[in-house]
């Protein structure tokens, strides 16, 4: 099946400082992948739609130049939590649709705590 | 507005008891239903979907689910559960566009 991975698994930063998260497709080729937050004992919230070549989709609340997304190749989103604070301690979710597959079948990578002290 | 209820936020069962994890969704036209298993501090692991056909999806690792048009569900079963199957478990709806709503999730404790 379709492998999406993460880089760091686990970051603890400073407050103030930036953060970036990677998120790879590792055996197909994604156009479009998907940044998820998820707040401890809740359910998933889409930050932003990440698509290649082109400007992320942010969902309504989500602070675009806090959260920055960039993704460079068709195998590749980066998530950079800029500035950041306390309150943006949480576990951090990238998914991909592979092309080829059922509609909104999306695989998920194995997430991202950041710890901002 | 698309939407996805999952009533119970925790449920607690013997091993080797049935299960039945609740699922009610709000969509304007045919959904595409999914459900994960989340352990904790990992990703999300696709369970089962259902996108048309047969109403009745079988899964990994023994679950099944049914969607029930009618009472807008998607319940997740399984007829024996192992303690290895205590995690969480979302229900999610996609439809016209490549978003995923997700439901708040259900926490499933297997005592011995």
């Amino acid at each position: 099946g379709a492998v999406v991975s993460q880089h760091p698994s686990r970051v603890i930063c400073k407050s103030g400082t930036s953060v970036k998260i990677e998120c790879r497709s590792l055996d197909f080729q994604a156009t479009t992948m998907f940044w998820y937050r998820q707040f401890p004992k809740q359910s998933l919230m889409l930050m932003a739609t990440s698509n290649e070549g082109s400007k992320a989709t942010y969902e309504q609340g989500v602070e675009k130049d806090k959260f920055l997304i960039n993704h460079a190749s068709l195998t590749l989103s980066t998530l950079t939590v800029t500035s950041a604070h306390p309150e943006d301690s949480s576990f951090y979710i990238c998914s991909a649709d592979p092309p080829g597959t059922s509609y909104n079948e999306q695989f998920f990578g194995p997430g991202t705590r950041l710890t901002v002290l | 507005a698309q939407s996805v209820t999952q009533p119970d936020i925790h449920i607690t069962v013997s091993e080797g008891a049935s299960l039945e994890l609740r699922c009610n969704y709000s969509y304007g036209a045919t959904p595409y239903l999914f459900w994960y298993v989340q352990s904790p501090g990992q990703g999300l692991q696709l369970l089962l979907k259902y996108f048309s056909g047969d109403t009745l999806v079988q899964g990994i690792k023994g679950f099944e689910a049914e969607f029930k048009r009618s009472q807008s569900s998607f319940n997740l079963r399984k007829p024996s559960v192992h303690w290895s199957d205590a995690a969480e478990y979302f229900c999610a709806v996609g439809g016209g566009t490549d978003k995923l709503i997700f439901g708040t999730g259900t926490r499933l404790q297997v005592f011995p």
